[in-house]
């Protein structure tokens, strides 16, 4: 079955950029019909959609964000990236990459990532 | 944006008794998007109902979904041990998901 597994590094330093990686296992991204998202959770709070990347390459992320987020792909390595640039403490997280398909709900999720943004 | 408020914030039961959980939505929501989660303390969250109603895969029927328009529910008939934790409502709208502040179902 479909895994997701994050990997990144856990402290990033204040103005910088968080890069984070999901490896896909057991499916393609490039399966037509399924959409490869990133969710954050903050420390004992909700979940806040970041984004996701379609199979064509399309991405669309949550506004909030004001343009700080890409997400990119590697198909021949059946990854996909999220980079968060000028994060600040307010970006502390629990990262997690996710799948949605045609019902729009996120069925298949990573274990998750945290990352403390911190000097 | 279309805000989802969840209530109770929450809620003292056994095991074995019945939960009952609330979804609002600021705005009206197609029954299509809307998706309800369970999240166990340091997991991910799980998906348990989608299209309002309809149980993902592996869920037992011990859960169910309803609702139209604004207001949704999420019921578990009989709690298991392994159910005491935050439920989360989903809705997509707009290009965008936003998910509900969650719901915790303690002992």
């Amino acid at each position: 079955q479909v895994q997701l597994q994050e990997s990144g590094p856990g402290l990033v330093k204040p103005s910088q950029t968080l890069s984070l990686t999901c490896t896909v296992s057991g499916g393609s991204i490039n399966s037509g019909g399924y959409y490869w998202s990133w969710i954050r959770q903050h420390p004992g709070k909700g979940l806040e959609w970041i984004g996701y990347i379609y199979n064509t390459g399309s991405s669309y992320y949550n506004p909030s964000l004001k343009s700080r987020a890409s997400i990119s792909r590697d198909t021949s390595k059946n990854q996909f990236s999220l980079k968060l640039s000028s994060v600040t403490a307010a970006d502390t997280a629990v990262y997690y990459c996710a799948r949605h398909g045609s019902m729009y709900a996120f069925d298949i999720w990573g274990q998750g990532t945290m990352v403390t943004v911190s000097s | 944006e279309l805000v989802l408020t969840q209530s109770p914030g929450t809620l003292s039961l056994s095991p074995g008794e019945r939960a009952t959980l609330s979804c609002r939505a600021s705005q009206s929501v197609r029954s299509s998007y809307l998706a309800w989660y369970r999240q166990r303390p340091g997991q991910a969250p799980r998906l348990l109902i989608y299209g309002a109603s309809s149980r993902a895969t592996g869920i037992p029927d011990r859960f169910s979904g309803s609702g139209s328009g604004t207001d949704f529910t999420l019921t578990i008939s009989r709690l298991e041990p392994e159910d005491f934790a935050v439920y989360y409502c989903q809705q997509y709208s707009g290009s965008a998901w936003t998910f509900g502040q969650g719901s915790k179902v303690e002992i």
